[in-house]
């Protein structure tokens, strides 16, 4: 079965440092993966997702993520944070079992991001 | 272009009832998907509905159900509601259905708690 695992359910970090998010996927075939933002009171908004193009994929608001299929990884990095950053951010993965589409996400447990002034 | 809505914002409900959630979708988004975060959680997949029929769904059981509108509205009824079923739920509108990496559109979500 699929699954996502998202490390540290909490990072924080300063103004204008580096953000990385970590998340790491298990999937028996070429998968979809997605990272997606969650501000609070909102629903989920796309920030960027990968479908077998390149490997480094560029989203919204200056992230961007590296597919790394030898270390089943998929992280999220923005070089300098932003207090606008602030959000709880959700890697998922599409699940297999329905050709590999985005109708069905698995979803990570989410990471938490505060940004310090 | 409108975004997805959700009704209500909150909901309290207690243990045995039944309750309605309501979906807009966006304007000419045939899919709607619907997921479950609990508290700390990611969401996770309930059921999806394409073109008002059901289209797939996950480790749910049958006293979640959906029906989706041609006027691109749906719902999600819940009965027998247990303590376990306070959460937030997502309602997710795309163009297609599974076979495509259409972008999922998601709402604010509604928030119901059980006691």
């Amino acid at each position: 079965a699929q699954s996502v695992t998202q490390l540290g359910s909490h990072v924080s970090v300063s103004e204008g440092a580096l953000v990385l998010l970590r998340c790491n996927y298990s999937s028996s075939v070429p998968p979809y993966l997605f990272w997606y933002v969650q501000y609070p009171n909102q629903g989920l908004q796309l920030l960027l997702k990968y479908t077998s193009a390149a490997t480094l994929v560029k989203g919204i608001n200056g992230f961007e993520a590296e597919f790394k299929k030898s270390e089943t990884s998929f992280h999220l990095t923005k070089p300098s944070a932003h207090m606008s950053d602030a959000a709880e951010y959700f890697c998922a993965v599409s699940d297999e079992n329905y050709g590999g589409s985005q109708g069905n996400l698995i979803f990570g447990k989410g990471t938490k991001l505060s940004v310090k002034p | 272009e409108t975004g997805v809505t959700q009704s209500p914002t909150h909901l309290i409900k207690t243990r045995g009832q039944q309750v309605t959630l309501r979906c807009s979708s966006q304007s000419g988004h045939n899919t709607v998907s619907w997921y479950q975060q609990a508290l700390g959680q990611g969401p996770q997949f309930i059921f999806q509905y394409y073109r008002e029929e059901e289209n797939g769904r996950g480790n749910f059981p049958p006293r979640f159900s959906g029906l989706q509108f041609p006027n691109y509205s749906s719902e999600l009824n819940v009965n027998a509601l247990e303590l376990d079923d306070s959460a937030l739920y997502l309602c997710a509108s795309s163009l297609e259905r599974w076979g495509s990496t259409d972008t999922q559109y998601f709402g604010p979500g509604t928030r119901l708690t059980v006691l």
